[in-house]
């Protein structure tokens, strides 16, 4: 069963940093490109990221509302992707997804990490 | 960017109708558009990819057309675990993009 857990949300300020973990199970996450998509409260979705399998030299593609403020990496001998958010601003709070990218669909979700800014 | 745009935003239905919802790429996309289900407190669903693959285990009235510009997905005889909120994407080029989702709701 392919399985994604998201992990690392929380309340954090203005201007301070977050890590979400995905570990996955049920896939060798090294096969696969992974994207994260967020959803603010109320909101439809909004992809952020996406990291390229090793085999396509793990490049990396951002929204332009997170780019130079967000990274994403990916250690697949523990079979978890990551997405690193500093300089969060409010309108950055909402629900973080990670997802398997698989030929541009994104084909399986995790349940998703609550991320709040606020002071 | 490409521009995705849905309609309707929303629309009411009752168990058994049909029901079309229309996705617009801002410029061509092939097919590369997918269509995902939300319900609510819950991540999404892959429905349909490639414009009109069923993903696994979806069930056969959902159904998905189009290339190009213009997209549809149609659900025949809606049933009770339909009503959600339904979102195309386009996986022709970065960044990847999503459509505003239309909300599904009883009549």
């Amino acid at each position: 069963e392919v399985r994604l857990v998201e992990s690392g949300g929380g309340l954090v300020q203005p201007g301070r940093s977050l890590r979400l973990t995905c570990t996955v199970s049920g896939f060798t996450l090294g096969d696969y490109a992974m994207s994260w998509v967020r959803q603010a409260p109320g909101k439809g979705l909004e992809w952020v990221a996406f990291i390229r399998v090793k085999a396509y030299g793990g490049t990396r593609e951002y929204a332009a509302s997170v780019k130079g403020r967000f990274t994403v990496s990916r250690d697949d001998s523990k079979n978890t992707a990551y997405l690193q958010m500093n300089s969060l601003k409010t309108e950055d709070t909402a629900v973080y997804y990670c997802s398997r990218d698989h030929n541009n669909v994104l084909t399986d979700w995790g349940q998703g990490t609550l991320v709040t800014v606020s002071s | 960017d490409i521009q995705m745009t849905q309609s309707p935003s929303s629309v009411s239905a009752s168990v058994g109708d049909r029901v079309t919802i229309t996705c617009r790429a801002s410029q061509g996309i092939s097919s590369s558009l997918a269509w995902y289900q939300q319900k609510p407190g819950k991540a999404p669903d892959l429905l349909i990819y490639a414009a009109s693959t069923l993903q696994s285990g979806v069930p056969s009235r959902f159904s998905g057309s189009g290339s190009g510009t213009g997209f549809t997905l149609t659900i025949d005889s809606l049933q009770p675990e339909d009503f959600a909120t339904y979102y195309c994407q386009q996986g022709n080029s970065f960044p990847r993009t999503f459509g505003q989702g239309t909300k599904v709701e009883i009549k």
